[in-house]
């Protein structure tokens, strides 16, 4: 059964600006994991952060998580066109396999 | 590094017949791989998990002589959709983990676009 839920389920907005999209979970997690996918494309892993961790970065990627609320949030800043695609983040408990949010699809508008 | 591939891209097959689906970790060897569909504009849902050797481990309703997943050796999985319908119409998408990288990280394939007609 799917675990996250994302939010929101789409969202559009201006080039440079900043998409922030969040993540709730249900259970404990090792670790919980953001991919990109284009449309009809593999997934492209962006940023894992641990559960002992609070925030991480790379890049223009800001990923937060809160364990006692069981949520995470992605932050693209100042983003660009080529960032459209859909977000899925997806968490890692202790049987190892990654179960995926429904994804948020993001659009850029140039 | 960590590279996966899929074969093929695409397959577009009739009803009642097989297709063999390679998934293949080119620059590591997976001790762990993964197989996912996901229908359009939906999420990826977990079919099978598979260790080299030994015979995979099928989620809830997953049907395992409909799905046969065959994980031979470090760097090979396949997935047969054995007497396929329309219904298995889907994107299949496989993940290794194991020795590259983090071993928390799973490493997708570009995925399997299959069209039963």
């Amino acid at each position: 059964s799917q675990q996250g839920e994302e939010d929101p389920q789409a969202l559009s907005i201006q080039e440079g600006e900043n998409a922030t999209m969040n993540c709730s979970y249900k259970t404990s997690i090792n670790n919980l994991q953001w991919y990109r996918q284009n449309s009809g494309r593999g997934l492209v892993h962006l940023i894992l952060i641990r559960s002992n961790e609070r925030e991480k970065h790379s890049g223009r990627l800001r990923v937060t998580l809160d364990t006692s609320k069981k949520s995470s949030s992605l932050l693209i800043t100042a983003s660009r066109a080529a960032d459209t695609a859909s977000y899925f983040c997806a968490t890692d408990a202790l049987a190892q396999k990654l179960v995926f949010g429904q994804g948020t699809r993001l659009t850029i508008n140039p | 590094g960590a590279v996966v591939s899929q074969h093929p891209s695409w397959v577009i097959c009739k009803s009642g017949t097989s297709v063999k689906i390679e998934c293949r970790s080119l620059d590591f060897q997976a001790t762990t791989m993964f197989w996912y569909r996901q229908f359009p504009k939906q999420s990826l849902m977990l079919m099978a998990t598979s260790n080299e050797g030994s015979k995979a481990t099928y989620e809830q309703g997953v049907e395992k002589d409909k799905f046969l997943i065959n994980h031979a050796s470090l760097t090979l999985s396949t997935l047969t959709v054995t007497s396929a319908h329309p219904e298995d119409s889907s994107f299949y998408i496989c993940s290794a983990r194991g020795y590259s990288g983090s071993p928390d990280t799973q490493y997708f394939g570009p995925g399997t676009r299959l069209t039963v007609l």
